[in-house]
């Protein structure tokens, strides 16, 4: 079967750095997608990797690793606002979406 | 402004009525799709279509039905044969078909009673 595993929940300070995980097994791969969203609303395209290495986009950086199976969100200089689950996403060889239950992430004061 | 819509925010309805859940997108996208999200899972696709008047059933299909006579519209019916109707819907759409990104409108919280 298809899997996408990322922690449920994580804390972080304002001002900190986070990292979210996400491994997958999946059948082939497209490209990985990291999608944030505030509870009760749409989710929000943040960022897309498909070839290894790391994306970044301001506070946002993306790393994607092809052999191992594994993706990454960092965020940086972690605000109130960034608080919100954080959801991945594998492309599979269909072009279908493959997604994660999300990673809530609460950031403290 | 483009965007996707989807109406209404909330819906509550009794148990053995059939609700249709609207989506119109204004982005000249080709492809729609219609995912259920349930708390603690990742979502789940009902239904995408890809080309007007063509749509292919998702990995929980059973229980509902859709209809795309119109690029910008994809409504949902949730039937009274979908045993566990209330849920968060999410309406997405991309450029092309599975090879691009896909955007998302802002969700139906349907609450069956």
């Amino acid at each position: 079967g298809q899997n996408i595993d990322q922690p449920t929940e994580m804390t972080a300070t304002e001002g900190a750095i986070v990292q979210i995980n996400c491994t997958y097994q999946t059948s082939g791969f497209n490209g990985l997608f990291w999608y944030q969203q505030h509870a009760g609303e749409a989710p929000t395209f943040l960022s897309y990797n498909v070839l290894d290495g790391l994306e970044e986009k301001g506070r946002f950086s993306s790393f994607l690793s092809r052999s191992k199976g594994y993706s990454y969100l960092l965020l940086k200089e972690l605000q109130m606002k960034d608080s919100a689950s954080y959801l991945c996403a594998v492309r599979d060889k269909d072009y279908q979406l493959i997604w994660g239950a999300g990673t809530k992430l609460i950031i403290k004061p | 402004d483009g965007g996707i819509t989807q109406s209404p925010k909330y819906l509550f309805r009794k148990e053995g009525q059939n609700v249709t859940l609207s989506c119109e997108q204004n982005l000249n996208h080709d492809a729609m799709y219609w995912y259920r999200q349930d708390p603690g899972q990742g979502l789940r696709l009902i239904y995408y279509s890809q080309i007007v008047n063509d749509f292919q059933k998702g990995d929980i299909a059973e229980g509902y039905s859709v209809s795309r006579e119109k690029k910008e519209s994809f409504p949902l019916t949730v039937t009274s044969a979908q045993k566990n109707p209330t849920a968060f819907y999410l309406c997405a759409s991309s450029m092309l078909g599975g090879a691009d990104t896909q955007y998302f409108g802002p969700g139906t919280r349907l609450t069956v009673l």
